[in-house]
């Protein structure tokens, strides 16, 4: 069975710090690979996905996520957070072979300070 | 055109109880997925339904159970409450679950077990 771990549960940056959030998965074969973004209040909204090609994908609002197939690894990045960034950030993955069964990580709720 | 509307947006019920969820996916779309959110599993896969068949199904008891309609609205219900079920249902939707297309997640419901 695929897994999904997120390797901080509470992120707390400054406005402006670069910010690297952690994703591993756990799959044998193929797999789509997203980013899902929680703002308080509001519903999932995705951020980025990765389905093939350039490892390195680029979202909404300035993220980026790099695929290493061979770290079974999806970081997302940030260069500069803003406050309005504060939310909680969901890692999932879908194998190639299954519908929308998304399995996502336990998500790293981020906190960015003013 | 509209998202992802659930009904109701907050529950309260009691152990033992059953309750009725409501999902009516994005005008189009045809396939309805289910997760289950809470705080210390995070976001977990219950169901998916496609044409009224269900497709998918995630690791829950026999309690939670659901069904598509021929409009593609979805219901899920949990029979028999128990505390542990107080979790954010959320219900998502794409156009036919193949696993290269965005899912919509609608704002879901509170469920609250007393």
């Amino acid at each position: 069975a695929q897994s999904v771990s997120q390797h901080n549960h509470h992120v707390i940056l400054s406005e402006a710090a670069s910010l690297e959030l952690g994703c591993n998965y756990s799959y044998g074969g193929t797999v789509n690979l997203f980013w899902y973004v929680q703002y308080p209040g509001q519903h999932l909204q995705l951020l980025l996905k990765y389905f093939s090609g350039d490892p390195l994908v680029k979202g909404i609002k300035g993220f980026e996520a790099e695929f290493i197939k061979s770290k079974f690894s999806f970081n997302l990045r940030k260069p500069s957070v803003q406050w309005s960034d504060t939310a909680e950030y969901f890692c999932a993955v879908i194998s190639n072979s299954g519908y929308s069964t998304l399995t996502f990580g336990k998500g790293t709720m981020l906190l960015v300070s003013p | 055109k509209a998202g992802v509307t659930q009904t109701p947006r907050y529950l309260i019920k009691t152990r033992g109880q059953q309750v009725t969820l409501s999902c009516s996916p994005i005008s189009g779309h045809r396939s309805v997925s289910w997760y289950q959110q809470t705080p210390g599993q995070g976001l977990q896969f219950l169901f998916e339904y496609f044409s009224e068949t269900q497709r998918n199904k995630g690791n829950f008891p026999g309690r939670f159970s659901g069904r598509q309609f021929s409009n593609s609205r979805s219901e899920m219900n949990v029979s028999t409450l128990e505390l542990g079920d107080s979790a954010l249902y959320l219900c998502a939707s794409s156009l036919t679950g193949a696993t290269n297309e965005k899912l919509f997640f609608g704002s879901g419901t509170q469920l609250s077990v007393l």
